[in-house]
């Protein structure tokens, strides 16, 4: 098993409506959970991060955690054309050879239509 | 403030050479990650530097290395190159180490793509 899972997609969505991009962790005991974002040919940049269960607003996006599902999730309301990137999941390791590494999932590929 | 910075940008090498790959973090930052990226496998951790210090590695061979400088900039080396070791090599800096003031933000340089023929 994969320590961070995403759905590879690519996810498409026409403009205006709500992208749901989706991550599963194996760490049962990992605390902290973020999203970065990576424009083709540029480097990821962190959008979003999340520590407690529940759901973490910032602007048109929302993190939602669940520890004792493994699950963490990123939904982009009234999305934008320029909001097509990949989103790329990542958790810092709380046990084990795991320690204090950033592992990142495959990525998403989410491309906004007009 | 400067961001993280990388050189060379791009570059060429054939199987067998080794390379040598340079990262200046943000000033302040003592934590130096690096990561390869690749379209089938992703980022992928090779190693976290701070003070000097390796405090993590990935499960890449041991022709993967690194080292951080007193300034913390840091370098990354690959020896007998292969084919496969073609890729996006990306340095990131973050301030601190887990459970030493580290918030999971890393900054990243724009990355050094290696070829290998």
């Amino acid at each position: 098993q994969k320590e961070v899972e995403q759905n590879s997609g690519p996810l498409s969505v026409p403009e205006g409506a709500i992208a749901s991009l989706n991550c599963t962790y194996s760490d049962r005991v990992s605390q902290s959970f973020f999203w970065y974002r990576q424009y083709s040919g540029k480097s990821p940049e962190l959008i979003m991060s999340i520590y407690s269960n529940g759901d973490k607003e910032d602007g048109r996006f929302t993190a939602q955690l669940n520890k004792a599902s493994q699950y963490v999730s990123l939904l982009i309301r009234d999305s934008q054309p320029s909001d097509s990137a990949t989103y790329l999941c990542a958790v810092v390791g709380a046990g084990g050879t795991s320690y204090g590494k950033l592992t990142f999932g495959q990525g998403t590929i989410l491309t906004v239509h007009p | 403030k400067a961001g993280v910075t990388q050189t060379p940008r791009y570059l060429i090498k054939t199987r067998g050479q080794q390379v040598t790959l340079s990262c200046s973090p943000i000033s302040g930052h003592r934590s130096v990650s690096w990561y390869q990226q690749t379209p089938g496998q992703g980022l992928q951790f090779l190693f976290e530097y701070f003070s000097e210090t390796q405090r993590n590695k990935g499960n890449f061979p041991g022709r993967f290395s690194g080292r951080q400088f007193s300034n913390s900039r840091s370098e990354m080396n690959v020896s007998t190159l292969e084919l496969g070791d073609s890729a996006l090599y990306l340095c990131a800096s973050s301030q601190g180490l887990a459970g030493v003031g580290y918030t999971g933000e890393l900054f990243f340089g724009e990355g050094s793509r290696l070829t290998v023929l």
